[in-house]
């Protein structure tokens, strides 16, 4: 069965400094997708990066990294040079590609404060 | 692109009304999610549409839930005989067809408070 472990209910970080999200997931089905939101306290999600199963390379989307380690089945969040901005709850998610059909799972989130 | 849009944004009911919620998702995207969330958790899965055909159902979406997408646009959600419980955030989110690598694109959601 699918599933995804954040195991930091809360997190801070220094402004400028990089900080690490944890996320571990399982699955049986060889091919998935691994996203990041970012919900910040105004509740709309926002889509931050992807990293495919198959993937070669870890994803980077500006200051946004993911640091994919399938073996470990963990998918961490990179933040570098933290702005007081990314204060929000981060979640991590997966959809599995094959034919486990289109649902996409959450984990339950970590809230990340900047402090300036 | 002028995103998914949600309607109402709140919603305050009794217990025991019924309450229907829109969603508009994203023009040219095929696939439409509803999701729940509540306070401190992660959005729960409760069902998707590809294009008008309603293709998964969690076992969360009881019978007192039901969706519907007629025209493979907007989308309803109705929930009769609201409960306590069924207080929570309803996020709906679109996304183009392909694989497990597309993104869904969230709106701000639905608060729905049952009194």
């Amino acid at each position: 069965a699918q599933k995804i472990t954040q195991t930091q209910p809360g997190m801070f970080v220094q402004e400028k400094e990089a900080v690490t999200l944890d996320c571990t997931y399982d699955t049986s089905d060889p091919s998935y997708g691994l996203f990041w939101y970012k919900q910040p306290s105004s509740g709309e999600m926002i889509f931050l990066i992807y990293q495919g199963s198959y993937d070669q390379q870890n994803a980077t989307e500006g200051r946004y990294s993911l640091n994919f380690q399938k073996a470990r089945k963990s998918a961490n969040l990179v933040i570098s040079a933290s702005q007081l901005g990314d204060s929000a709850m981060y979640f991590c998610a997966m959809r599995e590609g094959g034919t486990g059909g289109f649902k996409t799972i959450f984990g339950a989130g970590t809230r990340l404060f900047v402090k300036a | 692109d002028t995103g998914v849009s949600q309607d109402p944004r709140h919603k305050i009911t009794k217990r025991g009304q019924n309450v229907t919620f829109r969603c508009d998702p994203i023009s040219e995207h095929n696939r439409l999610y509803w999701y729940r969330q509540t306070l401190g958790q992660g959005p729960e899965f409760l069902t998707y549409f590809q294009n008008e055909a309603q293709l998964e159902k969690s076992r969360l979406l009881s019978d007192r839930f039901s969706a519907e997408r007629p025209k493979g646009s907007f989308s309803t959600l109705e929930i009769q005989r609201t409960e306590q419980g069924d207080s929570a955030m309803y996020l709906c989110a679109s996304s183009r067809d392909g694989g497990s690598n597309q993104p869904q694109h969230f709106g701000d959601g639905t608060r729905l408070s049952i009194l």
